[in-house]
């Protein structure tokens, strides 16, 4: 099955700077890749998602960028605030109907300092 | 516009019993899915309802069960509950299958 590798588990930036955090994915058969925010003692909210077809996305100061060759993708987060605080979930999924079966990676304790 | 809601928010059993959780998908999503979700840990796949059947797995035994209704919401089942069924059980749903939207979740404490 799939096994997804999140890196690092924590991550401590300043208010302001960029934050990037890693997945890699085991099984080429996967081709849908979100991210998710989880604040403390809240429901994962998803805030970006890439498919195989595509390289990068960007929205606003969040953008993912996706290498299938070497099979891992990346979360970037540019001008960080207090707020984007939380725990950062990577995912991988197979394509079509089984797009549910998300393998999540461990998570990433991002903290930005005033 | 309703997102996905989940019941009870808490819920407290003792080794042993059974317990039931509910999940209404947020309106226009055909497709629920359940995961578990340790402290510390990302959530992990346990099930996807479709069209009313099962439809994928994850790594879960039978003690694990769910269902679809025909207006998409579903339940999961847990039997023979264990001390280390002590988790966050969160429901996912999405309309083609991607872009899933979570719900609450329940914690469920097992003592």
């Amino acid at each position: 099955g799939e096994n997804v590798e999140q890196h690092p588990s924590t991550l401590s930036v300043q208010e302001g700077d960029s934050a990037v955090i890693k997945c890699t994915y085991s099984d080429s058969a996967s081709n849908y890749f979100p991210w998710y925010k989880q604040e403390l003692g809240k429901r994962p909210q998803l805030i970006i998602d890439i498919r195989s077809n595509v390289g990068e996305k960007k929205d606003q100061r969040i953008a993912v960028t996706l290498n299938k060759t070497a099979k891992h993708f990346s979360l970037h987060i540019t001008e960080t605030q207090p707020e984007d605080s939380a725990v950062y979930f990577c995912a991988a999924s197979p394509y079509n109907t089984n797009a549910g079966k998300s393998t999540f990676g461990d998570g990433t304790t991002l903290t930005v300092k005033p | 516009d309703a997102g996905v809601t989940q019941s009870p928010t808490h819920l407290i059993k003792t080794r042993g019993q059974q317990v039931t959780l509910r999940c209404s998908p947020k309106s226009g999503h055909d497709t629920v899915s359940w995961y578990q979700q340790a402290l510390g840990q990302g959530p992990q796949f346990i099930f996807q309802y479709y069209e009313e059947e099962e439809r994928q797995r994850g790594n879960f035994p039978d003690r694990f069960s769910g269902h679809q209704f025909p207006n998409y919401s579903s339940e999961l089942n847990v039997n023979a509950l264990l001390l280390g069924d002590s988790a966050l059980y969160l429901c996912a749903s999405s309309r083609d299958g991607y872009g899933y939207t979570f719900g609450s979740g329940t914690r469920l404490t097992v003592v």
